[in-house]
């Protein structure tokens, strides 16, 4: 069984820009949840889609958004690029929303 | 708001060796969920043992167990007969019960070194 996918695996982009980071859930898992892991912050929570619906925010400005397909796939959207955005960005999925299985994350690097 | 606590941000091991990472958390609820997550330097983080408030057996799974203290709020996790392949970041986590609060909050993190 494939596990949960990232696209792509390093991303660089310059301040001011947009980031798009996608993230393909194990099959038959409906909840997609995305992290940051930020140099000296740990995980935090940003995002959690279950159903096609936003059920939960994390403490992030809303520069970042994003969105879950009817195929359960989601993808995760920063917008105007700040320099501490840099960071490794984890998506996981679960069924039944008690464990979480995590994909192998996304590197942004803001220039 | 529930917080999670990892005190020691290294630790060593000699292979072969038992240790033991601890873990701290604070939570108002009674029914939640923790877990030990293990981040190899590929960065994919793993699941490696899942505790149930309510349950007061301690989890284990293979040479991974815990010790599971309800009362002080302590989830520590024992690593026995420890291999070079153990090292690795060592996350410590929570989850409420609450169905609307779905996401894991996490500690700082112990990394684990594991010396031949």
């Amino acid at each position: 069984e494939a596990g949960v996918t990232q696209s792509p695996t390093h991303l660089i982009k310059t301040r001011g820009q947009q980031a798009t980071l996608r993230c393909s859930p194990i099959s038959g898992h409906t909840s997609v949840y995305w992290y940051q892991q930020a140099l000296g912050l740990g995980l935090q929570f940003l995002l959690w889609y279950d159903e096609g619906e936003e059920r939960n925010r994390g403490n992030f400005p809303p520069r970042f958004s994003g969105r879950q397909f009817p195929n359960y796939s989601s993808e995760l959207n920063v917008n105007a690029l700040e320099l501490e955005d840099s960071a490794l960005y984890l998506c996981a999925s679960s069924l039944a929303q008690v464990e979480q299985f995590f994909g192998p994350g996304t590197r942004l690097t803001v220039l | 708001a529930q917080t999670v606590t990892q005190s020691q941000p290294e630790m060593s091991v000699q292979e072969a060796e038992t240790v033991t990472l601890s873990c701290t958390y604070d939570t108002s609820e009674s029914d939640y969920y923790l877990f030990w997550y293990k981040q190899p330097p590929s960065r994919q983080m793993i699941l490696v043992i899942r505790q149930e408030a309510y349950k007061q057996q301690n989890a284990t799974e293979n040479r991974f167990s815990v010790n599971f203290q309800k009362a002080a709020k302590s989830f520590s996790l024992k690593i026995s007969d420890s291999q070079l392949g153990d090292a690795a970041m060592y996350f410590c986590a929570y989850r409420s019960a609450l169905e609307s609060q779905g996401n894991l909050i996490f500690g700082k993190g112990t990394k684990l070194s594991v010396k031949p």
